[in-house]
């Protein structure tokens, strides 16, 4: 069965940081691209980063550009998202999601969230 | 950017009433859409992928189809238990992009 359990939410100061991890279990993590993807309190789902299975291909919206990095570790089966000069627009529940191809296509998965409130 | 533009926002209908939601990709997209079921207080669940291809385990009613820019959702027969939002997603270039959402109520 998979498995996507996200951790690292929490409340935080505008301008801090925090990081965002998902263990991953139940596939072959190395075998397919992840993403985060994110929504805001009664709001719509809003794509934030993805990473190809092997780390070669990383995209990110525009909205986290530059603040914002996603990274892989394969030995350990696990996602992360490191995010710098948090906005009160970052507030939002974040998704660990599980791609059904190596690149980008259709999220198969989903954690149940984490949430990350910024606010001072 | 790729937009995505989905409508209606929300639709009211009748128990065993035909549902039709479409998504607009602000260019072309080939077949690159994927359609998903997100109920209160739970994470998405993916329906059609590659714009009509029915995920493994989804009922029949829920149906998708288009290519291009122009993309349909359809349920053929509303159930109660299809009460959710639902977006469109495309997928191109190192980016995926979601459409706004229609949430589907039972009238």
């Amino acid at each position: 069965e998979v498995q996507l359990v996200e951790s690292g939410g929490g409340l935080v100061q505008p301008g801090r940081s925090l990081r965002l991890s998902c263990a991953a279990s139940g596939f072959t993590f190395d075998d397919y691209a992840m993403h985060w993807v994110r929504q805001a309190p009664g709001k719509g789902l809003e794509w934030v980063s993805g990473i190809s299975w092997n780390s070669g291909s990383i995209g990110y919206a525009d909205s986290v550009k530059g603040r914002f990095t996603i990274s892989r570790d394969n030995a350990k089966n696990s996602l992360y998202l490191q995010m710098n000069s948090l906005r009160a627009e970052d507030t939002a529940l974040y998704y660990c999601a599980k791609d059904s191809s190596s690149g980008w296509a259709a999220v198969d998965y989903w954690g149940q969230g984490t949430l990350v409130t910024v606010s001072s | 950017d790729i937009q995505m533009t989905q409508s209606p926002s929300s639709l009211s209908a009748s128990v065993g009433d035909r549902v039709t939601i479409t998504c607009q990709a602000s260019q072309d997209i080939s077949n690159y859409l994927n359609w998903y079921q997100q109920k209160p207080g739970k994470a998405p669940k993916l329906l059609i992928y590659d714009a009509s291809n029915l995920e493994t385990g989804v009922p029949s009613r829920f149906s998708g189809s288009g290519s291009g820019t122009d993309f349909t959702f359809t349920i053929s027969s509303l159930q109660p238990e299809d009460i959710a939002t639902y977006y469109c997603q495309q997928y191109d270039n190192l980016a995926l992009t979601f459409g706004g959402g229609t949430k589907v109520e039972i009238k």
